[in-house]
């Protein structure tokens, strides 16, 4: 099957840094990409619909020069959390259709922010 | 719009016993149904789908789903739980490339 990989897998970082998640889909090409947020004990929250080549798509309520995504190439977007704060820890998701309006999701490992 | 409701938050069974986790979806359209685990501190792993083929899916790991268009459900079964079924289940509905909607999760616990 697909494979989708995330680069940290943890990250534990200080109160005003930056931090970088990398989603990248191994063995197939993603022009879409998705991220997702989850809290302890309950679902994803979709995030942002990150498009190789033009900007992200937010959602509602989530803001965007908070949450920065690029999407670089055609297997890796990046989302950046700037200025992070302790209420940015969280687990962070990624997923990527096999094929461009793909139904199926492939996901991501998941990254475990943790701000101090 | 889209919804998708997970009936039980927490189910709890004996190893060896059958396992029901029950779903009830809302769309307008045609809808692709989708089931995905999900272990502690790790990504989501695709259980199955359903995307207007055959009603009965049948997915990895000896689980199933029945699509029920009548009763809007798509509940997941298997006969026999192990220890290592032991998760989180997402419960999942798609149109065509929207965005996926999830339902809140069933925690599956199986006791030796």
């Amino acid at each position: 099957g697909a494979v989708v990989s995330q680069h940290p897998s943890r990250v534990i970082c200080k109160s005003g840094t930056s931090v970088k998640i990398e989603c990248r889909s191994l063995d197939f090409q993603a022009t879409t990409m998705f991220w997702y947020r989850q809290f302890p004990k309950k679902s994803l929250m979709l995030m942002a619909t990150s498009n190789e080549g033009s900007k992200a798509t937010y959602e509602q309520g989530v803001e965007k020069d908070k949450f920065l995504i690029n999407h670089a190439s055609l297997t890796l977007s990046t989302l950046t959390v700037t200025s992070a704060h302790p209420e940015d820890s969280s687990f962070y998701i990624c997923s990527a259709p096999l094929r461009q309006g793909g139904d199926t999701q492939y996901f991501g490992p998941g990254t475990r922010l943790t701000v101090l | 719009a889209q919804s998708v409701t997970q009936l039980d938050s927490h189910v709890s069974v004996s190893e060896g016993t059958p396992v029901l986790l029950r779903c009830n979806y809302s769309s307008s359209y045609s809808p692709s149904l989708f089931w995905y685990v999900q272990h502690p501190n790790k990504g989501l792993q695709l259980l199955l789908k359903y995307t207007s083929a055959a009603t009965l899916v049948k997915g990895i790991n000896g689980f199933e789903a029945e699509f029920k268009k009548s009763e809007t459900s798509f509940h997941l079964t298997k006969p026999s739980a192990h220890m290592s079924d032991a998760a989180e289940y997402f419960c999942v509905v798609s149109q065509g490339n929207t965005p996926l909607v999830f339902g809140k999760g069933t925690r599956l616990s199986v006791i030796a």
